[in-house]
């Protein structure tokens, strides 16, 4: 089974610094999808980028990108130029594509943006 | 457009009651996946549905079922409630299953088991 390891519970940067966020996995498989969601304080979970598996070429979404390293099966997040809106707890998930119905969470990084 | 929608957004139930959780997917999606969220966790697949069938389940008990509607609305159903279902449960829409797409989650329901 697939799982999904987030190393650091919390996290903190200052307002327009850059800070990283790590993430693990662990998989047999070549094929899959990396994303990284969002869940501020108000719960609603929303998608901030993701990664085809297949893709040397790392993800960009304005602020946010990631380090894909697929040999070291890592999938880091890094933000530039933190918000304050920037607060919430990010999950790391990964979704294999051959069981390709569920979203396999690591447990989460709560970041908190210091102004 | 009106996101994800679940209702009701807080419950308490008590041990050996049974719950039955809504959820409306955006308008245009067919598939519709539920996620329990444990406090402190990340959130733990339980059913997916598309086009009003079963694609996928999760390591949980035949206590929980679910099901869509041919609106493609969703309900949770969780019987025998035990204390360890407290939990946040999220519902999760999008217009087809799997690759890349975009999973568009709801606010949540929390149940709290007493």
């Amino acid at each position: 089974a697939q799982t999904v390891t987030q190393s650091q519970p919390e996290m903190s940067v200052q307002e327009a610094e850059t800070v990283t966020l790590s993430c693990t996995y662990d998989t047999s498989e070549s094929d899959y999808y990396l994303f990284w969601y969002k869940q501020p304080p108000s719960r609603q979970m929303i998608l901030v980028i993701r990664q085809e598996a297949y893709k040397q070429q790392n993800a960009t979404e304005n602020r946010f990108s990631v380090n894909f390293q697929k040999a070291a099966k890592s999938f880091s997040l890094k933000i530039s130029d933190s918000q304050l809106g920037d607060a919430a707890m990010y999950f790391c998930a990964y979704r294999s594509a051959s069981s390709n119905y569920k979203l396999t969470f690591g447990k989460g990084t709560l970041l908190t943006v210091n102004p | 457009d009106a996101g994800v929608t679940q209702s009701p957004t807080h419950l308490i139930k008590t041990r050996g009651q049974q719950v039955t959780l809504r959820c409306s997917p955006i308008s245009g999606h067919k598939s519709v996946s539920w996620y329990q969220q444990v406090l402190g966790q990340g959130p733990q697949f339980i059913f997916q549905y598309y086009e009003k069938e079963e694609r996928g389940r999760g390591n949980f008990p035949d206590r929980f079922s679910a099901r869509q509607f041919p609106n493609y609305s969703s309900e949770l159903n969780v019987n025998a409630l035990l204390l360890g279902d407290s939990a946040l449960y999220l519902c999760a829409s999008s217009t087809e299953t799997g690759g890349m797409e975009t999973q568009y989650f709801g606010p949540g329901t929390r149940l709290l088991v007493l």
